[in-house]
């Protein structure tokens, strides 16, 4: 199992640019989460999905937007991208329950000028 | 909403010295996930802490959780430079769906 992926690793966006970062998993979880982390501020949520076709907000969801056509693939847009946008995003899943694991991917390191 | 503190925000240790990290809840805890990060990289998942009173060992990195106090404490014995990082602690919410994680801690060991 090559586990949870993200796509780009690096990336740098002008003000305005639309993007979309990918994630994937392969071990069948039903539960997907983004983050986002900056410096001394720990790992914020952004969006989850429960399952595929079901998605809701977490703490900081402004400016984003997800979707959930499988239970692969759970991908992170970016409208407008601002400065404050700035950050390392991680996309996590689990299988769901009291004694599951959260996995996470390595990252995207994206850079908003 | 639940916060989680760690203390101390950042910790610099001797090659061989012993060190604690602590992580404290506003609320009880139900559940207690430990995750190193180094720098650049993904969070990798150490132990995963349900039961008051619970202790699990990995290597020579030990975490406990105490329910009675909502705290749950990570210990290294003998640190060694791979032992560096960044240490979070995450505890499910009001929701199992989400975990809320504190804002970790930096480890730097010194050979």
């Amino acid at each position: 199992n090559a586990g949870v992926t993200q796509t780009p690793k690096f990336r740098i966006l002008k003000i305005g640019q639309s993007m979309t970062l990918q994630c994937t998993q392969d071990m069948n979880h039903n539960y997907m989460y983004w983050y986002r982390q900056d410096p001394g501020m720990g790992l914020k949520l952004i969006y989850y999905s429960v399952g595929a076709g079901i998605t809701d907000k977490g703490e900081v969801p402004n400016g984003y937007n997800v979707s959930r056509s499988t239970t692969e693939d759970f991908p992170l847009r970016l409208e407008l991208a601002a400065p404050s946008q700035t950050s390392v995003y991680f996309c996590a899943s689990r299988v769901g329950g009291s004694t599951d694991t959260q996995y996470f991917g390595p990252g995207t390191r994206l850079t908003v000028l | 909403s639940q916060e989680l503190e760690q203390s101390p925000q950042s910790l610099i240790v001797q090659e061989g010295k012993n060190l604690t990290i602590n992580c404290t809840s506003s609320k009880t805890l139900y559940g207690l996930y430990w995750y190193k990060q180094k720098y650049g990289e993904g969070l990798i998942f150490l132990m995963m802490l349900q039961k008051g009173g619970e202790e699990k060992s990995h290597e020579k990195i030990t975490a406990k959780l105490d329910e009675k106090k909502q705290q749950s404490s990570l210990h290294i014995t003998a640190s060694q430079p791979s032992h560096a990082g960044i240490y979070l602690c995450g505890a499910p919410g009001g929701s199992n769906y989400k975990l809320t994680f504190g804002k970790g801690t930096l480890l730097t060991v010194n050979p």
